[in-house]
């Protein structure tokens, strides 16, 4: 059974500071891997889907790779502004399902 | 304006009460899904659905009912059969790819259901 795992729940840094969001995932036979965005009492905004045969994708200042070997995806954030403020999720879709396991999230402050 | 919309924003509900929540999509997606997110919690699918007239239960099925007759459409019913629904409910959709798979997934801005 696909477990999906962010560490850590919460994380403050000052502002400018580039960070990383880990998720692990236990079933390396993943479709496809998305990170969110979620601002308190609203829904989630996708920000970045890296397919399974992808290593990283780049989107303005955020950049998420993907190690399916290990497990593991990163979701690098460069020079981190107030507005950054929200939690993150991730989400893996597993290969021959219509499912998405999500994981708890991060909640980053700046 | 292409999205996913949820209707009511809030809704409270006493206890013995079914309600529905909507949520439309035009999209033209042909998956949709039903999530609910408890405080400090991540998402728990609910139900979800692949095609009109088809739908399957998701981890946490008890308690709620759904339908999907129409592409665009999947409303949620919260039953009294669901003793704790106090929680906070998204909507999702995506669109198939290749087989069995769906690319990325897309959210409506969700409802917050309040027991009285």
């Amino acid at each position: 059974k696909q477990e999906v795992t962010q560490i850590p729940a919460a994380l403050s840094v000052p502002e400018g500071e580039n960070l990383v969001l880990n998720c692990s995932f236990t079933d390396s036979a993943i479709y496809n891997l998305q990170w969110f965005r979620q601002d308190p009492g609203k829904g989630l905004t996708s920000l970045l889907l890296i397919q399974s045969s992808q290593r990283e994708q780049t989107s303005g200042r955020l950049n998420a790779s993907l190690d399916k070997s290990s497990g593991r995806s990163t979701l690098y954030i460069a020079a981190s502004q107030p507005g950054d403020s929200a939690t993150y999720l991730c989400a893996v879709s597993t290969s021959g399902t219509y499912k998405y396991i999500f994981g708890t999230g991060t909640r980053l402050k700046v | 304006d292409g999205g996913i919309t949820q209707s009511p924003k809030y809704l409270f509900r006493k206890e013995g009460q079914n309600v529905t929540l909507s949520c439309e999509q035009n999209l033209n997606h042909d998956a949709m899904y039903w999530y609910r997110q408890d405080p400090g919690q991540g998402l728990r699918l609910i139900y979800y659905s692949q095609i009109v007239n088809d739908f399957q239960k998701g981890d946490i099925a008890e308690g709620y009912s759904v339908s999907r007759e129409k592409k665009e459409s999947f409303p949620l019913t919260v039953t009294s059969a669901q003793k704790n629904p106090t929680a906070f409910y998204l909507c999702a959709s995506a669109d198939r790819i290749e087989g069995s798979s769906y690319n990325e997934q897309f959210f409506g801005p969700g409802t917050r259901l309040t027991v009285l």
